[in-house]
């Protein structure tokens, strides 16, 4: 157990959908970071929340938002979903935004869009 | 630009050989640190082993070193005595510092171990 909590493990829902993934960082960590993993783009980074504040955007797409809460958690919001939007989607950790620290990754959610 | 390159899509190995897996990289911020992470066929992302851009030495974390070459921008895995349980894909990522970037990934590497 990594201490980065992911639910759900795996989701499949119909094009045109919502769904929200959820991450509970592991105790002590700050920063919260989104990625999506699929066969063709790899390992993206979507975004990144430090201590309830955006820090930082990756190739994320305007259907996609992400929230962290005071607790903490964070939440990954994505609507009027379509078949390519089929991936594992990762949720990481870290104490900090900067530093010589490395990244927590949570077992991800894999989410199918039939 | 590819900030982190993967040039081996797979590669085959014995058990008990070493492999050296390669990962070259691009950056122009002084302040960096290169990582390693194996994700199994389950799916999970393991970080193996960190190597920052001002350590003098080489990384090692137990059958796992980074054969750091700063000039060449190079941060290549090596897995000495292969085990079956290391097949899996491998992936070299870096974070920039200065810039504050995130953690950029390689597209990544399978690691095939047989007996």
């Amino acid at each position: 157990d990594s201490g980065v909590t992911q639910t759900p493990k795996h989701l499949i829902t119909a094009t045109g959908q919502r769904v929200t993934l959820r991450c509970s960082p592991r105790s002590g960590d700050l920063s919260v970071y989104w990625y999506q993993q699929s066969l063709d783009q790899g390992l993206q980074f979507l975004i990144q929340y430090y201590n309830g504040e955006e820090r930082a955007k990756g190739n994320i797409l305007e259907r996609f938002s992400a929230q962290q809460f005071p607790d903490l958690h964070s939440e990954l919001n994505l609507s009027s979903l379509e078949l390519g939007d089929s991936a594992l989607y990762f949720c990481a950790s870290s104490p900090a935004t900067t530093g010589l620290d490395g990244y927590t990754f949570g077992s991800g959610t894999r989410l199918t869009v039939v | 630009a590819q900030k982190i390159t993967q040039t081996q899509p797979g590669m085959f190995v014995q058990e008990k050989e070493a492999v050296t897996l390669d990962c070259t990289y691009d950056t122009s911020d002084p302040s960096y640190g290169l990582f390693w992470y194996k994700q199994p066929s389950s799916g999970e992302m393991i970080f193996l082993i960190y190597q920052g851009s001002y350590d003098q030495q080489n990384a090692t974390e137990g059958r796992y070193s980074l054969n750091f070459q700063k000039a060449r921008k190079s941060a290549n895995l090596v897995i000495s005595a292969s085990q079956l349980g290391d097949s899996a894909m491998y992936f070299c990522a870096m974070r920039e510092y200065q810039a504050g970037t995130a953690l950029i990934f390689g597209k990544g590497t399978t690691l095939s171990v047989s007996s």
